[in-house]
C-alpha cells in the first residue's frame, strides 16, 4: 500500500519568515495531495490541496508543490503568523478514496 | 464547523467492554471514514465505506467493527479485542467518486478506566 512520510516532525520559525514541510510518497499511482492543519483539540481542516496533473498551486501564503518523477510534495508558508501555529498533516490518495496521512509536522511561530 | 457530529466528545471504557462512538452527517455524502491519531502521530484509516450498506477494512481494522445502514450515519464499535483502545477517533465523510476532499468531525476521545 501507499507509504508517506513527512519532515520535519517539529518546526520553529520566526514570525515573519517561511516555513517548509517535505512529504514523499510510494505509490506511483497516487493522484491527490491534500494538507490539513490541526490546532490543537481541534479537527483537521483542509488548507490547500493539489492534484498530479498540476506542479504548483498557491493561496495567498500558502503554496504546495509537486513533484511526480521524485514523489514529493511540498507546502510552503510564506510570512508566518501566530495563528500558523499548529499540526500539519500530509496524504496521499491512490486506489479508491483511501488517504494515506504523514506523521504530522508541529509548527510554532514565534513572535 | 458542524456538517459532522461526532458524539460523545470523550468516552470511558472499562476492561472487556465494546464501545459505540458514533458519526452522523448531514451533508449528502456518499462516502465515511474513521480514522485513529495517537498523540503526535498522524492519521491512521480504521474502516471506510464508499456507500450504504458496504464497508471495507484499512489498515487497522482489528478490534473494531462498523456498520452503513443509513447514507449519514457510520457507528464505530471498538470491542474487547481492541487491547490498546486509547486514542483520539476521527469520523471523516467525502461525496465520494472523484469528489474526494474529505471533512472531519470534531473527534471522540477514548480512555481506559
Amino acid at each position: 500500500g501507499e507509504n508517506v512520510e513527512q519532515h520535519p516532525s517539529t518546526l520553529s520559525v520566526q514570525e515573519g519568515d517561511s516555513a517548509v514541510i517535505k512529504c514523499t510518497y510510494s505509490d506511483s499511482a497516487s493522484n491527490y495531495f491534500p494538507w490539513y492543519k490541526q490546532e490543537l483539540g481541534k479537527r483537521p481542516q483542509l488548507i490547500i490541496d493539489i492534484r498530479s496533473n498540476v506542479g504548483e498551486k498557491k493561496d495567498q501564503r500558502i503554496a504546495v508543490t509537486l513533484n511526480k518523477t521524485a514523489k514529493h510534495f511540498s507546502l510552503h508558508i510564506t510570512e508566518t503568523q501566530p495563528e500558523d501555529s499548529a499540526v500539519y498533516f500530509c496524504a496521499a490518495r491512490a486506489a479508491g478514496n483511501k488517504l494515506t496521512f504523514g506523521g504530522g509536522t508541529r509548527v510554532l511561530v514565534k513572535p | 464547523d458542524g456538517g459532522i457530529t461526532q458524539s460523545p466528545k470523550y468516552l470511558f471504557r472499562k476492561e472487556g467492554q465494546n464501545v459505540t462512538l458514533s458519526c452522523e452527517q448531514n451533508l449528502n455524502h456518499d462516502a465515511m471514514y474513521w480514522y485513529r491519531q495517537d498523540p503526535g502521530q498522524g492519521l491512521r484509516l480504521i474502516y471506510y465505506s464508499q456507500i450504504v450498506n458496504d464497508f471495507q477494512k484499512g489498515d487497522i481494522a482489528e478490534g473494531y467493527s462498523v456498520s452503513r445502514e443509513k447514507k449519514e450515519s457510520f457507528p464505530l464499535t471498538v470491542t474487547s479485542a481492541q487491547k490498546n483502545p486509547t486514542a483520539f477517533y476521527l469520523c471523516a465523510s467525502s461525496i465520494g467518486g472523484t469528489k474526494d476532499i474529505q471533512y472531519f468531525g470534531a473527534g471522540t476521545r477514548l480512555s481506559v478506566l
